[in-house]
């Protein structure tokens, strides 16, 4: 049940700027809960990507950023670069269902 | 090196049982809430079930409530997720996750999934 919607895809040219939303409601991101990101490369397990909201776990690199803001969240990729192809993923809590909630997922395509 | 590794996963007849198992090494497993989320052939993540650190607390998603149980063993660093009279709607890969925490003295706290064990296919499929 993806109740945090996201674009199905965005795309850039490699170095460009992309940025993907993940708009939620009341009861989740605007209700004060934090946003995370998971990125899954084709046929792999996803990996988280982004912790609360815009902390980025060792490793990942400072090419990616993200943000929260009222009932949305952002992730930007800058210097996009062909191994960034992938699907990426919002998730946060929601307090109506009582449970975690993912994003609708957003498949980014290096042009 | 933090790991999670999944089995049992595979074919069943609709109605049929299976009994999903991750094996956690490389952290303190005691120490965490772990998580299973599933992924639909070709679909986005679905949180599944969590369940606390002692096992004295856990909790499903609306559409498995009744069917599905999640359990653990501390003692074999192990984390299971039995699955009851499967539907086709529950074909997808499962995966373990360990459930990441920050908790402060003011109260404030936020969790998430971190790291992902590789995933176990399930089929329901007559």
């Amino acid at each position: 049940q993806s109740v945090l919607t996201q674009p199905p895809s965005v795309s850039g040219a490699p170095g460009q700027r992309v940025t993907i939303s993940c708009t939620g409601s009341s009861s989740n991101i605007g209700a004060g809960y934090d946003v995370h990101w998971y990125q899954q490369l084709p046929g792999t397990a996803p990996k988280l990507l982004i912790y609360v909201n815009s902390n980025r776990p060792s490793g990942v690199p400072d090419r990616f950023s993200g943000s929260k803001s009222g009932t949305s969240a952002s992730l930007a990729i800058t210097g996009l670069q062909a191994e960034d192809e992938a699907d990426y993923y919002c998730q946060s809590y929601d307090s109506s269902l009582s449970g975690y909630v993912f994003g609708t997922g957003t498949k980014v395509t290096v042009l | 090196e933090v790991q999670l590794v999944e089995s049992g996963g595979g074919l069943v007849q609709p109605g049929g049982s299976l009994r999903l198992s991750c094996a956690a090494s490389g952290f303190t497993f005691s120490n965490y809430w772990m998580s299973w989320v599933r992924q639909a052939p070709g679909k986005g993540l679905e949180w599944v079930a969590n369940i606390k650190q002692d096992g004295s607390e856990k909790y499903y998603v609306d559409s498995v409530k009744g069917r599905f149980t999640i359990s653990r063993d501390n003692a074999k660093n192990s984390l299971y997720l039995q699955m009851n009279s499967l539907r086709a709607e529950d074909t997808a890969v499962y995966y373990c996750a360990r459930v990441t925490y920050y908790y402060d003295s003011s109260g404030y706290g936020v969790d998430w999934f971190d790291p992902w064990g590789q995933g176990t296919l399930v089929t329901v499929s007559s």
